[in-house]
């Protein structure tokens, strides 16, 4: 299986200031033939079910503002929301789906300062 | 609008069997490339993926549960349903179905995101 390791854990970002969640793979999740990145992140607020922001490492679904941005290739992969607002407060899930099992990062806290 | 509703015991007694269904509008598991898959996530935990399966019944499971669990489809009913045997306090947790659909393929599977998720449904398992 596909290790997902997320980091940090927590994070405390000021209110407009930004905040940066990694994700490290295991094994690289880009296929050189399509050049695709297969991974996705998610955001769960409480009591919500995960819902998808990102996918093919940076294509952000629609609807999800353009302050968060998704980058990287290979093993290692960021998230990246340039002004934090009070909405974003929330756990954040990277997901690979290069191979099976489909597997998830173990989610990153993100608060406000 | 696609969407997703998971249903099923919120008790179950430890060795049990564990039968929850997703019933879901918006779109169909007879055409060609859609899935439905479950996702289930501990108290305060991590999401942990369980089974998938897509319109031509291709059925896929989580190496470590796969003797558990079994996935099926009733395509009229527009519902998917998961069982799980013997459960366990450790099984405690919500349970979500997510839509998803055969993407890219890499050189190992032709898995994709899921988008979107139901509710969930929490599952407690205590005698």
């Amino acid at each position: 299986d596909i290790v997902m390791t997320q980091s940090p854990d927590s994070l405390a970002v000021s209110l407009g200031e930004r905040a940066t969640i990694n994700c490290k793979s295991s094994q690289s999740v880009l296929y050189s033939s399509n050049n695709k990145n297969y991974l996705a992140w998610y955001q769960q607020k409480p009591g919500q079910p995960p819902k998808l922001v990102i996918y093919w490492a940076s294509i952000r679904e629609s609807g999800v503002p353009d302050r968060f941005s998704g980058s990287g290739s290979g093993t290692d992969f960021t998230l990246t929301i340039s002004s934090l607002q009070a909405e974003d407060v929330a756990v954040y899930y990277c997901q690979q789906y290069y191979s099976s099992p489909p597997t998830f990062g173990q989610g990153t806290k993100l608060e406000i300062k | 609008q696609i969407t997703l509703k998971e249903s099923g015991p919120t008790l179950v007694k430890p060795t049990q069997t564990l039968t929850l269904t997703c019933t879901f509008s918006g779109f169909s598991l007879s055409s060609s490339g859609v899935g439905v898959g479950w996702i289930r996530q501990p108290p305060g935990k991590a999401l942990e993926w369980l089974a998938l399966i897509y319109w031509n019944d291709d059925e896929r499971y989580s190496p470590s549960l796969r003797n558990r669990l079994t996935i099926t489809k009733d395509t009229s009913k527009n519902q998917v349903v998961l069982t799980m045997t013997n459960m366990d306090p450790v099984d405690t947790g919500t349970y979500y179905c997510a839509h998803s659909s055969i993407g890219y393929c890499s050189s190992t599977s032709c898995l994709n995101y899921f988008d979107p998720w139901g509710q969930g449904t929490l599952v407690t398992v205590s005698s």
